[in-house]
Parts: C-alpha cells; sequence; structure tokens
C-alpha cells in the first residue's frame, strides 16, 4: 500500500518550536503537500516538496527526504491559532493524480 | 474568484434517500475529488476525476457514484443513504501545476 504515518496528537507551548513527521512509501514518489485543517473549516495550502531539503516560508518549514521516504513541516514561534490539524499529502508518478492523504496531526498550542 | 462551491453546506436525509452534491469549480482544472471526512479517520477518497468524462474509484467509493459530465462540475451521487454516510464531505480541485484547492465542505446528516 502507500501508507502514510503522521503522529494523530501533539502539545506545544505558545512561542516555542514543533515538527510534525510523516513517512510515506518511496516507490514511484513524486511530491508532498502539507496542508493546515482549522476546525470546522477547509483545508488550506502550506507546502509542497519534490527536492530534498528545506524549505523555508516565513515560521513555517518544510523538509524532504526523498530516499528515506520522510518529511516534516516545523512551526516556529507558535502562536494560538497554529492551533489545527496538519495533513500530510504524498504524490506518486503514474498514480493518476490519485491525491490521498495521512489521517493529520491535531496540534494543540497551550499559552 | 469563486475557487471551489461546494452546494448544498448543510443537509440533512432520511435512510433511504437519494441526494446529489454538487462541486463547482472556475479555475479550468483537470482534477477533481470527492473526500469525506469523519473525526480520528482523516480525508478519504471516495471517488475522483482526472478530467472531463472521466471517473476513478478511491480508497471508500461504496454507496456512492460520481460524474464528470462538464470539466468544471463534479457531482456526488447518494442513491440511498445510511446513517454511516453521515460526515462532513469534501471536494477538491488541481492541476499539474497547482495546489489542491478544497470547498468549504458539505455537512450531511442521515437520520
Amino acid at each position: 500500500g502507500q501508507n502514510i504515518d503522521q503522529p494523530t496528537e501533539m502539545t506545544a507551548t505558545e512561542g516555542a518550536i514543533v515538527q510534525i513527521n510523516c513517512t510515506y512509501q518511496t516507490s514511484g514518489f513524486n511530491g508532498l503537500f502539507w496542508y493546515q485543517q482549522h476546525a470546522g473549516e477547509a483545508p488550506t495550502f502550506l507546502s509542497y516538496n519534490v527536492l530534498d531539503g528545506l524549505e523555508e516560508k516565513g515560521r513555517f518549514s518544510s523538509f524532504l527526504s526523498r530516499s528515506k521516504g520522510y518529511s516534516y513541516l516545523l512551526l516556529k514561534e507558535l502562536q494560538m491559532k497554529d492551533s489545527a490539524s496538519y495533513l500530510c499529502g504524498p504524490t506518486w508518478a503514474g498514480n493518476n493524480r490519485k491525491l490521498i492523504w495521512g489521517l493529520g496531526t491535531s496540534l494543540a498550542v497551550n499559552p | 474568484n469563486a475557487g471551489v462551491t461546494q452546494t448544498p453546506k448543510f443537509r440533512v436525509l432520511k435512510t433511504g434517500q437519494s441526494m446529489t452534491l454538487l462541486c463547482a469549480q472556475d479555475m479550468n482544472h483537470e482534477y477533481m475529488y470527492w473526500y469525506r471526512q469523519d473525526p480520528g479517520m482523516g480525508l478519504r477518497l471516495i471517488h475522483y476525476s482526472v478530467g472531463e468524462g472521466t471517473t476513478a474509484k478511491g480508497e471508500v467509493p461504496d454507496g456512492y457514484n460520481v460524474s464528470r459530465l462538464k470539466k468544471q462540475n463534479f457531482l456526488l451521487g447518494l442513491e440511498s443513504a445510511a446513517p454511516s454516510q453521515t460526515s462532513v464531505y469534501f471536494c477538491a480541485s488541481t492541476d499539474t501545476r497547482t495546489e489542491a484547492f478544497f470547498g468549504q465542505g458539505t455537512r450531511l446528516t442521515v437520520v
């Protein structure tokens, strides 16, 4: 299968840094999406990684290791509004754009 | 720009009734998706389409049918609703050059 694994829940403190990991099947891997979803709302785009390495976008960064089948989302200077679910969505070449997702990581940011 | 619009936003059905959910996108995207989201289950792909006139099964297709007669519209049908189909349904669209854009969701309750 195309198992996508990410932690179910995480808790962090306002102002801190948190890393959310995601592992996936490497065979035929193309790229990986990270999305944020607040309770009761639609998911919104954070990043898409194709190449190995770290990509930084303000307080959020995303890392990819293609050979290890591993990605993480790094959130710095956490704010209360970062409390949300974070979805990992790998894509695989040749699967006709069948876009599937991990179960999501529910992040709670405490004061 | 409307983006991705889902109709209706809320619906209550009785067991055995039928209904159609409409997803409309104005970005000329080739690929469209229907997901359901249940607590603890993440986003699960029901059906998807890689172009006008095409449809394909996702992870949980049973009990649902879809049609993509026009490029901008993707319809999800429930022929005989069951309480197990109570869920939040999300539609999304994308193409090879952009991220996926989600609709605001349809909250369906089957009693």
